[in-house]
């Protein structure tokens, strides 16, 4: 099956930096990477996705890039704000496999201080 | 108001108990499924369903049952032989194709067992 690994498991940053998050996948035929962003007390949303014919996706503060080759792909955000402070997972999911249902890391806690 | 419900909110079990979550969704999706949160573990897949009156196991299957007897229901019973049930529980849904790939999440049922 699947495996994703994440991190790191908390991030730290100030109010305006950039933050990172790494994940890595262990299915070659996984085409699918969607990121869900979920708040203290509430259900994971989708912010963005990416699909393996794209090495690159942006959206506003938000890009996301995938390295199929390494089985490697990460989450950017630009000018981080407090609102940003959530736990972050990554995930990975494939047509052959539960029908795109995914498989996720372990989640990043990221905390922006203002 | 479209969407995924879950219901309870919170539950409490006393030890030996069997107890049963409950998730409705009307977006007319064909896929619905089970996840249980950890703090630190991720989300890990417990069951899932592409079509009425038909389930898989996921991940974490052993100690759970389910039944898919209607597209809009998925219900997750714990049962006594799940060695350590408090958790939260979310269930979610997706149209199950390339087209339709985001997981709609329920708010979610944090069980305790007493």
């Amino acid at each position: 099956g699947e495996n994703v690994e994440q991190h790191p498991s908390t991030l730290s940053v100030q109010e305006g930096d950039s933050a990172v998050i790494k994940c890595t996948y262990s299915d070659s035929a996984s085409n699918y990477f969607p990121w869900y962003k979920q708040e203290l007390g509430k259900r994971p949303q989708l912010i963005i996705d990416i699909r393996s014919n794209v090495g690159e996706k942006k959206d506003q503060r938000i890009a996301v890039t995938l390295n199929k080759t390494a089985k490697h792909f990460s989450l950017h955000i630009t000018e981080t704000q407090p609102e940003d402070s959530a736990v972050y997972f990554c995930a990975a999911g494939s047509p052959a496999r539960r029908s795109y249902i995914p498989t996720f890391g372990r989640g990043t806690s990221l905390i922006v201080h203002p | 108001d479209g969407g995924i419900t879950q219901s309870p909110k919170y539950l409490f079990r006393k030890e030996g108990q069997n107890v049963t979550l409950s998730c409705e969704q009307n977006l007319n999706h064909d896929a619905m499924y089970w996840y249980r949160q950890d703090p630190g573990q991720g989300l890990r897949l417990i069951y899932y369903s592409q079509i009425v009156n038909d389930f898989q196991k996921g991940d974490i299957a052993e100690g759970y049952s389910v039944s898919r007897e209607k597209k809009e229901s998925f219900p997750l019973t714990v049962t006594s032989a799940q060695k350590n049930p408090t958790a939260f529980y979310l269930c979610a849904s997706s149209g199950g194709d390339r087209w339709n790939t985001e997981a709609f999440f329920g708010q979610g049922t944090r069980l305790t067992v007493v």
